[in-house]
């Protein structure tokens, strides 16, 4: 069956600092990846997606990932992290045929 | 254009009673998710829609739960009777899709939540 695993449930980092959120998945057939944002009161917000092609692709603030498939993972990256960032992100997978997974998702708190 | 719309915002009900939550999606949009997000259990899909037609409806937990989509514009999700363990947020997304083979691949659009708690 397919599975997402977001391995860290809470990560904190200082404003300005890198940030790198991970990501792993367990699927049959070809996915297709996703990275959305959530902050607190409100739904989720795509930030990225990744079907085909270049495995690094670049998404909204700033945000970029890379697929690879030797480690299965999604793994989601931003160089410099802003206190508005702040907020729970999740890696979705999907493939022709099957039901769309989030996994469990990180939460993300920045220090000033 | 207002995005995924969804009512109310929040809901308080006594165990027992009626509940009913509504969704108008994003206008062009074909496909329609329910999903549910609980702290034990994350963000689960409990049914979607595909040009207003149910496709799969395994994720709806018991027989409580129903959802209906009368048309393009509207679905709603229902539950009767409701009890405490359904307190969640119960989120609404739309998408544009091509044929049900691309479901999986197409960016979903979330309403900003119903918050359900039932004492």
């Amino acid at each position: 069956a397919q599975s997402v695993t977001q391995p860290d449930i809470h990560i904190t980092v200082s404003e300005g600092a890198s940030l790198e959120l991970r990501c792993n998945y367990s699927y049959g057939a070809t996915p297709y990846l996703f990275w959305y944002v959530q902050s607190p009161g409100q739904g989720l917000q795509l930030l990225l997606k990744y079907f085909s092609g270049d495995t690094l692709v670049q998404g909204i603030k700033g945000f970029e990932a890379e697929f690879k498939r030797s480690q299965s993972s999604f793994n989601l990256r931003k160089p410099s992290v802003h206190w508005s960032d702040a907020a729970e992100y999740f890696c979705a997978v999907g493939a022709v045929g099957q039901n769309f997974v989030f996994g469990p998702g990180t939460r993300l708190s920045v220090l000033p | 254009d207002a995005g995924v719309i969804q009512s109310p915002r929040h809901e308080v009900t006594e165990m027992g009673q009626e509940v009913t939550l509504r969704c108008k999606p994003i206008s062009g949009h074909n496909s329609l998710f329910w999903y549910r997000q609980t702290m034990m259990r994350g963000l689960e899909l409990l049914i979607y829609f595909n040009n207003n037609v149910p496709i799969d409806d395994s994720g709806m937990p018991e027989d409580r739960f129903s959802a209906k989509m009368p048309n393009a514009s509207f679905s709603t999700l229902k539950i009767q009777p409701s009890e405490p363990r359904d307190s969640a947020v119960y989120f609404c997304a739309s998408s544009q899709t091509l044929g049900l083979m691309g479901l999986a691949s197409n960016e979903q659009y979330f309403g900003p939540g119903t918050r359900l708690t039932v004492t």
